[in-house]
C-alpha cells in the first residue's frame, strides 16, 4: 500500500509570493491533515479536511488556506509569503475511524524556503 | 485546552543504556496519548499509542510507555538502546470525540553514543 505523498518536497520561495503544496493519501483515507513545523514552534496543527470539507482549523492567518477533492488529494496554499513561513509541512492521512486511535500516516513533508 | 511538555530537548545515552524520554501533559478530560518518531528527513512514524485499558503499553523497535494519570504523565523507555534509536521524538495528546488533531510536545532528540 503506497503511503501518504508529498510534491513538492523542496522549494524556495521569495517574499511575497504564493504556493501551493500538494499531498496524496493513503488509499482509502478520507481524512487529511496538515501540520507545520519550525525549529521555534515545533509541530503545529494548520487543518484537517474530510470529505472535502474543512472540520477543524488551527490558529494561523488567513493567508494559509487548504481544499480537499473527492477523490482525498489535498493541497495548501499560503499567500503573500513571509520569511517566518519557512518551515516543513506536514501531510497526515487517516481513515476517520482510525483517527480516534492516533493512527495518523504522515508523508515525508515539503520544505519550504523563504528567501 | 490540552497541552504536552516534554523535558528535555537533547537526551544523549550510551549504546546499550535504558532510553528515558518525559512526557507530561495537561488535559481537562482523559486524553489519547501518542509517541512519535521522527527520523532525518522524514515524516513522523507512530511508535505507540494509548486510548483506554492497559496503562502500559508497548510499540515497535523495543520501546514502552506507561500511562500514569495522577502523575499526568507518558514517558517512554526502551532497555536497551541501539545506534538506529537516533531520532527525535515527539509526545502527542489528542482529545476522543473531539477536534481531529495531535497536540505535539516540543520534541526530544536522543543521541545515542557508541
Amino acid at each position: 500500500k503506497a503511503g501518504v505523498t508529498q510534491t513538492p518536497r523542496y522549494l524556495i520561495k521569495t517574499r511575497g509570493q504564493q504556493v501551493t503544496l500538494s499531498c496524496s493519501p493513503i488509499s482509502g483515507h478520507r481524512s487529511v491533515s496538515w501540520y507545520q513545523q519550525t525549529p521555534g514552534q515545533g509541530l503545529q496543527f494548520l487543518f484537517e479536511y474530510f470529505s472535502e470539507t474543512q472540520r477543524n482549523k488551527g490558529n494561523f492567518p488567513g493567508r494559509f488556506s487548504g481544499r480537499q477533492f473527492s477523490n482525498s488529494r489535498s493541497e495548501m496554499n499560503v499567500s503573500t509569503l513571509e520569511l517566518g513561513d519557512s518551515a516543513l509541512y506536514l501531510c497526515a492521512s487517516s481513515s476517520d475511524r482510525g483517527f480516534f486511535a492516533g493512527e495518523l500516516f504522515f508523508g515525508e513533508g515539503s520544505r519550504l524556503t523563504v528567501l | 485546552a490540552q497541552s504536552v511538555t516534554q523535558l528535555g530537548s537533547h537526551v544523549s545515552v550510551s549504546e546499550g543504556a535504558l532510553v528515558l524520554l518525559r512526557c507530561n501533559y495537561s488535559s481537562s478530560v482523559p486524553p489519547y496519548l501518542f509517541w512519535y518518531v521522527q527520523y532525518p528527513n522524514q515524516g513522523l512514524q507512530l511508535l505507540l499509542k494509548y486510548t483506554t485499558g492497559a496503562t502500559l503499553v508497548k510499540g515497535i523497535n523495543g520501546f514502552e510507555a506507561e500511562f500514569k494519570k495522577s502523575e499526568t504523565s507518558f514517558h517512554l523507555t526502551k532497555p536497551s538502546a541501539h545506534m538506529s534509536d537516533a531520532a527525535e521524538y515527539f509526545c502527542a495528546v489528542s482529545i476522543p470525540g473531539g477536534a481531529q488533531k495531535l497536540v505535539f510536545g516540543q520534541g526530544t532528540r536522543l543521541t545515542i553514543n557508541p
